[in-house]
């Protein structure tokens, strides 16, 4: 099955800096998705990429898929203490079923 | 509209002892999912079901048992508990039509002594 790799597993920023995750496989990937899990809680759906070198916005969120669509990326501008969670990327299967395989996350804490 | 719901959201088992989760959809999704959480290991599939009457093993489907009971529920069984199934269990659903983002519910903590 696909394998997705995602770094660093943990990150401590102070609040106002810059935050970003890494996702990668060493296969073509055909869509990725993006959850955020905060504590204690369950994962959220954030967003979808398709294409090949997309770039989609949620106010200070930025995600890219990469050209050869095999590694994506998740940016927090300016984090506050609100960005804090789980950020975990998910590979999509061609199956009807449209299985998720996770990547293992990255855990975001923001020290005010 | 709950969304996706589970119970119990917490449960102590003893080793050997066995027990159902219960999963529930309202959003007249087709498909269903069962995945564990472990520290550092992200979510795991245990089993799904790409549409009522079937289902299909996941990544670590050893121990359990699902059953699709009708369009809405999703059931896991433990037939006999082991401590190496201590996690946080996850009922999630999804449809095509809508890009397949899943709706999670909010999790069974299950702790096996």
């Amino acid at each position: 099955g696909q394998q997705v790799m995602q770094i660093p597993q943990y990150q401590h920023v102070q609040e106002g800096e810059d935050f970003t995750t890494y996702c990668n496989s060493s296969t073509t990937l055909s869509n990725i998705q993006w959850y955020k899990q905060r504590p204690g809680g369950h994962p959220v759906f954030l967003i979808q990429l398709v294409k090949s070198g997309e770039v989609k916005k949620q106010k200070r969120l930025t995600f890219q898929f990469g050209e050869a669509k095999k590694n994506s990326s998740l940016h927090i501008t300016a984090t506050q203490t609100t960005d804090v969670g789980t950020y975990f990327c998910a590979a999509i299967s061609s199956g009807s079923a449209r299985q998720l395989t996770f990547g293992s996350g990255t855990q975001l804490t923001v020290l005010p | 509209n709950a969304g996706v719901t589970q119970t119990p959201k917490f449960q102590v088992l003893k080793t050997g002892q066995s027990m159902t989760l219960q999963c529930a959809q309202d959003m007249n999704h087709n498909s269903m999912y069962w995945y564990r959480q472990d520290p550092g290991m992200g979510l795991r599939l245990i089993y799904y079901s790409a549409s009522e009457g079937t289902t299909d093993k996941g990544e670590v489907p050893n121990g359990y048992n699902v059953s699709r009971l009708n369009k809405r529920e999703f059931s896991l069984r433990l037939e006999s508990a082991a401590p190496s199934q201590t996690s946080v269990y996850f009922c999630a659903s999804s449809n095509y039509g809508t890009g397949y983002e899943q709706y999670f519910g909010p999790g069974t903590r299950l702790t096996v002594t």
